[in-house]
């Protein structure tokens, strides 16, 4: 399989426990999204990378929240002190430089109990 | 206001209908245009990219209004297949994508 890939599928956490997702994007593609997504609305900007360098991060993003991608190849999203407003679907896409077209993994759902 | 909009539906229409879905969008300098389908509690999958001169895929085809800015999606001889919801994204050419909430529609046989 050549797509986006994404672990774990799902994570049960207890509030105020830190998780972390993995999302390893198309191999030649160098641009890494990540979005969140909850019931009955689309998907929301988080954050972009182009290769290794984070470019580009919403005001969603609060200071409990912190994504890497070190190399320029997989990344991961970190959330600490987890909230029950986290619970949602963790989305990355990835796409190749000079084009707009993104393709998803299958996500992570999170739920905060 | 928000910078995607459309209309959450459902759209409930027989097997071989034609259906059109509109998206209107808030900044004009909005650059890239794109319909995807989401399948119940899957990702996004890119549908097409929408294009100024519009773009046709098999029955699908998507206009792009910049006047009025808005987006349209006509899916021609509706199959059951066809059911899901269908999401716009807009780019400003900042690397940030907008979603729309999405459009659900139901081909019934």
């Amino acid at each position: 399989d050549t797509g986006v890939s994404q672990d774990p599928r799902h994570k049960i956490t207890k509030r105020g426990q830190n998780v972390t997702f993995r999302c390893d994007p198309i191999s030649e593609h160098n641009r890494l999204y990540w979005y969140r997504q909850t019931l009955g609305q689309g998907p929301e900007f988080l954050t972009y990378f182009q290769n290794e360098a984070q470019l580009e991060k919403s005001r969603l993003l609060s200071d409990r929240f912190s994504a890497e991608r070190p190399k320029g190849s997989f990344s991961t999203l970190e959330i600490q002190r987890t909230e029950q407003g986290d619970s949602a679907m963790y989305l990355c896409a990835s796409s190749l430089a000079g084009l707009y077209e993104q393709y998803f993994g299958p996500g992570t759902r999170l739920t905060v109990t | 206001r928000k910078e995607v909009e459309q209309d959450p539906g459902p759209f409930n229409v027989p097997e071989g209908a034609t259906v059109a879905f509109n998206c209107t969008y808030s900044n004009s300098a909005s650059q890239s245009f794109f319909w995807y389908r989401q399948d119940c509690r899957k990702e996004p999958k890119l549908l097409m990219s929408v294009y100024s001169s519009g773009n046709e895929d098999g029955r699908f085809t998507a206009q792009l209004n910049r006047a009025s800015q808005y987006i349209s999606l006509l899916i021609r001889d509706s199959k059951l297949s066809d059911s899901a919801t269908y999401l716009c994204a807009v780019n400003r050419g900042e690397n940030k994508f907008y979603f729309g909430s999405g459009t659900k529609l139901n081909v019934k046989p």
